[in-house]
């Protein structure tokens, strides 16, 4: 399987800040990558697919880059409602693995 | 709108089994991948494996292979996950999600599955 290495795991961070999340892949996954936000007792969201297509009524604060084994969430001037867990997820090939997530705190 | 509306919470015994559900809804419900996410208590995502409504293909996670089934009904757009034998493991919050492109776009609310001895 395709591991997904998460950093950091946890991210204490202030309203207005910009920070930075990152996902590595055990091999080449070329740009089949996703983010996801999800807060407690909720579903997760789907911010951004193909490393980098920021989705429909997703804020343009978040963006993602990269491809091969190197990934980047990144979400500027961060607002009250951005803190909950971000998980990246690969899609290249089965099984489809998840990152551990990493939980962003005020 | 799209929406994918999955069954109540469920309480159970080991050894019981079971099956949960997933309404899709506006959209063409066969002609995109279903997928199963369990998600622990406290803990991170886990993709189960998915399956395809139009000809009931599906792709397991090995991890998950022979301990659950995937099915669908295309007259009813309902996909389901289902347990022989459920264990005090399979205690979860399971979600479905619709597959697009590189990524699960739309997801279901989430069932809750407690299961005690």
């Amino acid at each position: 399987d395709i591991q997904l290495t998460q950093s950091p795991s946890f991210l204490s961070a202030s309203v207005g800040d910009r920070v930075t999340i990152t996902c590595r892949a055990s091999e080449d996954i070329s740009t089949y990558l996703a983010w996801y936000q999800q807060k407690p007792g909720k579903a997760p969201k789907l911010l951004i697919s193909a490393a980098s297509t920021l989705q429909s009524g997703v804020s343009s604060r978040f963006s993602g880059s990269g491809s091969g084994t190197q990934f980047t969430l990144t979400i500027n001037t961060l607002q009250p409602e951005d803190f909950a867990t971000y998980y990246c997820q690969q899609l290249i090939l089965h099984p489809f693995t998840f990152g551990l997530g990493t939980n962003l705190e005020i | 709108e799209v929406l994918l509306v999955q069954s109540a919470a469920e309480v159970k015994k080991t050894g019981e089994s079971l099956m949960i559900s997933c309404k899709g809804s506006g959209y063409t419900f066969d002609t995109y991948w279903i997928g199963w996410v369990r998600q622990m208590p406290g803990k991170g995502l886990e993709w189960m494996g998915m399956i395809f409504p139009g000809d009931s293909g599906t792709r397991y996670n090995p991890s998950f292979q022979g301990r659950v089934t995937m099915s669908v009904d295309k007259s009813t757009t309902t996909a389901s996950l289902q347990w022989g034998s459920l264990q005090a493991t399979d205690t979860a919050r399971y979600f479905c999600a619709r597959k697009y492109g590189s990524g699960f776009d739309y997801w279901g609310q989430g069932t809750l599955l407690t299961v005690s001895s």
